[in-house]
């Protein structure tokens, strides 16, 4: 089915370790976004890649680094994982000239402990 | 910088009853969204609203958008327990921002 692929669904890491989110979008899309949904605060925009080779911060970009591996692929890494990164994490993906919003990945919940 | 506020964050519904959500943005945009989630769940695309006096139906929600006074509704009529969920607007397009969301219970 098409759609996008996050990969772990859930993790538990101890404060200090490394970590990557993989994302993989199959709709060949331009557009690749990571967002975290924490309670209350709804969804945050942490990077994103406009199109294959470029990325851009959104609201709350410190303590992760993403690469744009392809034009399928977005990976979001956490370098020394600190207690306030639990959250779930959700890649979505988006083409600019369709209008149907963006397509979420299933989400990945980390707790750092 | 971009900023959504969704209003109320918590609403409990009887079942057959009408309710209304607002959504500000603060500056002015071309897109506006609106996402539901279940728990546990994704998020998925409900609406999609492109101008001024946009009106969008769905089933029982209906979605509206005044561009001059920044301002998006979800109106929801006669609720059904299977409109429980978190819905959220969201405004922009390659950077969308989300509201904060309103999480919906409707009760028999």
């Amino acid at each position: 089915n098409a759609g996008v692929t996050q990969t772990p669904k859930f993790q538990v890491l101890k404060t200090g370790q490394s970590m990557t989110l993989q994302c993989a979008q199959d709709m060949n899309h331009n557009s690749m976004y990571w967002y975290r949904q924490d309670p209350g605060m709804g969804l945050r925009l942490i990077y994103y890649s406009a199109s294959e080779g470029t990325t851009d911060k959104g609201e709350v970009p410190n303590g992760y680094n993403v690469s744009r591996l392809n034009k399928r692929e977005f990976s979001l890494r956490l370098e020394s994982a600190a207690p306030s990164q639990t959250s779930v994490y959700f890649c979505a993906s988006s083409e600019a000239w369709q209008v149907g919003g963006y397509t979420f990945g299933s989400g990945t919940r980390l707790t750092v402990v | 910088e971009l900023k959504v506020e969704q209003n109320p964050l918590f609403l409990s519904m009887q079942e057959g009853k009408n309710y209304t959500i607002y959504c500000n943005y603060s500056t002015t945009s071309d897109r506006l969204y609106w996402y539901r989630q279940d728990p546990g769940k994704s998020l998925e695309s409900l609406f999609v609203l492109l101008s001024n006096g946009a009106v969008k139906q769905e089933g029982r929600l209906m979605a509206s958008l005044d561009t001059k006074a920044r301002l998006s509704t979800l109106h929801i009529t006669a609720a059904v327990h299977d409109l429980s969920a978190t819905y959220f607007c969201a405004v922009g397009n390659n950077d969308m921002r989300f509201g904060a969301g309103t999480r919906l219970t409707v009760k028999p």
